[in-house]
């Protein structure tokens, strides 16, 4: 299985921070990487889809990138509705696998 | 608009089997495969795996292989998923998709006797 070894766990942030979440692919997985967000007693939110594609309604704040196997997700100047898990997704391949989450907490 | 409604948390016994449903509405229903992930302890997600849903077609993360079973009946755009065997293991948080796209509210499962 492909696994994505997402960091970090946890993340201590301030408002209007930019933060910049990543996951790392075991083996190439192109461009099939979603990122979501997830609030709690909530269900996941797609954020960006095929690894740098801002999904409707989302906030342009939210960009996705791709350097080889590192994928991240950014949030410029963040703000307090953005203060949430989030969970990143290889779709490349069966079995599909998750990134263990980054959970994103307030100083 | 797309919804996909799940059934109501859900309390069994060890050993047991539990059926989930998740009801789609807002689009047609055989036009996109119905994946299950599940959510434990709040925090990590686990893909099961999808059905496709004008075929029947199921494709299983090999770990749920014997724990789940999905099906659906496009009579009622529902997809359902059961779990058999239930251990303490398998108390979580359920979720259908949409690929991923919609998402169901989730069910709890909680394992207890």
């Amino acid at each position: 299985d492909i696994q994505m070894t997402q960091s970090p766990s946890s993340m201590s942030v301030s408002l209007g921070d930019t933060v910049t979440i990543t996951c790392r692919a075991s083996q190439d997985v192109g461009i099939y990487v979603n990122w979501f967000q997830q609030k709690p007693g909530k269900s996941p939110r797609r954020m960006i889809y095929r690894a740098t594609n801002l999904a409707d309604g989302v906030p342009s704040r939210f960009s996705g990138s791709r350097s080889g196997s590192d994928y991240s997700l950014t949030i410029s100047s963040l703000e307090s509705e953005d203060v949430a898990d989030y969970h990143c997704l290889q779709y490349d391949e069966y079995p599909r696998t998750f990134g263990g989450g980054t959970k994103l907490e307030l100083k | 608009q797309v919804n996909l409604l799940q059934s109501g948390a859900a309390l069994v016994k060890p050993g047991a089997s539990v059926k989930l449903s998740c009801k789609a509405s807002g689009y047609t229903f055989t036009d996109y495969y119905i994946h299950w992930v599940k959510q434990s302890h709040g925090k990590s997600l686990e893909w099961i795996g999808y059905i496709n849903p004008n075929s029947g077609y199921t494709n299983y993360n090999e770990k749920f292989k014997s724990k789940a079973t999905l099906t659906v009946d496009k009579s009622t755009n529902t997809a359902y998923m059961e779990l058999s065997r239930l251990t303490s293991e398998d108390s979580a948080t359920y979720y259908c998709t949409r690929t991923g796209d919609y998402w169901g509210q989730g069910v709890m499962v909680t394992v207890s006797s």
